[in-house]
């Protein structure tokens, strides 16, 4: 599975719009773009998967462009309790026996 | 619907000394997975478990070995303990084939290793 890069830590404010971008520039045909978010002394838990153009969801949207080699998690309007660790990875859902490859995550840090 | 369980959440091992982890997975979901995360890294996969049998392993050494029951549960034994052992210990459960766009793994708590 492709290697994925994101920043290693951002900060914002209480209600902005926190855009976090993932690199993958060797993803293959059969794979999905997944975020997950854990918080401290938790598990990862998931929040979106998309394949291309844009997914969205109740928690966050994922924008994927055409050539796939990026993608960008969208979070609306983030509170201090979006603060966490969020993990880009690129997965392999069809494809039976596809381990998870975490990185070292992007740490959001939202203040009031 | 109970999430993943595991336990115990807390332990305290002497080096040298021999732990066995417990988990029980998200009803319905029949592949488990192991995780090991230090402070501050990302977790790092140890292996996968599909009908009882290892299906895929990481970069980890035979002293971490485990095992899945037929009610899909699992157990991590890890051997002759080192400090560098000391994480977090996550187990996540999946479907062996999911169906995109919202298939995901469903992690537990994990249980925090400590080795003295």
């Amino acid at each position: 599975l492709a290697k994925t890069t994101q920043p290693i830590s951002m900060d914002s404010y209480e209600g902005q719009e926190v855009n976090i971008t993932c690199s993958h520039n060797n993803i293959a045909t059969n794979d999905y773009i997944t975020w997950y978010q854990q918080f401290p002394s938790q598990g990862p838990r998931f929040i979106i998967q998309g394949y291309k153009t844009k997914v969205t969801n109740e928690v966050a949207s994922l924008f994927i462009p055409a050539d796939r080699k990026s993608s960008t998690l969208s979070l609306p309007r983030v509170s201090l309790s979006d603060t966490a660790v969020y993990y880009c990875l690129v997965d392999r859902p069809n494809q039976a026996g596809t381990a998870l490859i975490f990185g070292k995550g992007t740490t959001l840090s939202v203040s009031s | 619907d109970a999430g993943v369980t595991q336990s115990p959440t807390h332990l305290i091992k002497t080096r040298g000394q021999q732990v066995t982890l417990r988990c029980s997975p998200k009803s319905g979901h029949d592949t488990v997975s192991w995780y090991q995360q230090a402070l501050g890294q990302g977790p790092q996969f140890i292996f996968q478990y599909y009908e009882e049998e290892e299906r895929q392993r990481g970069n980890f050494p035979d002293r971490f070995s485990g095992h899945q029951f037929p009610n899909y549960s699992s157990e991590l034994n890890v051997n002759a303990l080192l400090l560098g052992d000391s994480a977090l210990y996550l187990c996540a459960s999946s479907l062996e084939v999911g169906t995109a766009p919202n298939y995901g793994y469903t992690f537990g708590s994990g249980t925090r290793l400590t080795v003295v």
